[in-house]
């Protein structure tokens, strides 16, 4: 199984702060990288698909980037909305993995 | 607009069996895979494997192999998933999603279905 790690693992950040949260994975996933948000007691959304796709409706101040085996999911000018919890997942090879997330909160 | 709504909240004895329903709308049926993925209280995400709208066709992850069923009703639009033989590890948030036509992205999510597996 292709083994997905995300850092860090927990981030304290401010409002108008550019945050960066990195996914490694195992093996190649070559661009079949996704990128999802979660909030407490919610069902994830997804930001980003394709290593760098913006899903439709999501804001201009995430991006994504990567190909391989590094990515990463950048935030630019933190909204108070996105205090949450973030995963990369590799639709590559089955089965379909997830990083262990990033829980992202307020300094 | 898509909509996937599921069954609602269960509690099961450890050994007994849970089915969760996924009700789908607002797109078409046959043209979109459905993944299962759950969530142990505080815990991350795992893929529980998808299911082929039309041939019922089925891929699973680790989890899955031998206590996992993924079925679905096309003349209710719905989707199926049931865990056999719970344990107290199984329980979970459990989520249906709709594997989107890009990378196979989960672009739609059902809002979760609680079960919970207790003596």
């Amino acid at each position: 199984d292709i083994q997905m790690t995300q850092s860090p693992s927990s981030l304290s950040a401010s409002v108008g702060d550019r945050v960066i949260i990195t996914c490694r994975s195992s093996q190649t996933v070559s661009g079949f990288l996704n990128w999802y948000q979660q909030k407490p007691g919610k069902a994830p959304q997804l930001l980003i698909y394709g290593a760098s796709g913006l899903q439709s409706g999501v804001p201009l101040r995430f991006s994504g980037s990567g190909s391989g085996t590094d990515f990463t999911l950048t935030i630019n000018s933190l909204q108070s909305e996105d205090f949450a919890s973030y995963y990369c997942q590799q639709t590559h090879s089955f089965p379909y993995t997830f990083g262990q997330g990033t829980n992202l909160e307020i300094k | 607009q898509v909509q996937l709504v599921q069954s609602g909240t269960e509690v099961k004895e450890p050994g007994a069996s849970v089915k969760v329903s996924c009700k789908t709308s607002g797109y078409t049926f046959s043209g979109y895979y459905i993944h299962w993925v759950r969530q142990a209280p505080g815990k991350g995400l795992e893929w529980l494997g998808r299911i082929n709208p039309n041939s019922g066709g089925t891929d699973f992850g680790q989890m899955s192999q031998g206590r996992v069923t993924m079925t679905r009703d096309t003349s209710v639009s719905t989707f199926y998933l049931e865990v056999a033989w719970l344990r107290s590890g199984d329980t979970a948030v459990y989520y249906c999603a709709r594997g989107g036509p890009v990378a196979g992205a989960l672009d739609s999510w059902g809002q979760g279905t609680l079960v919970t597996v207790s003596s």
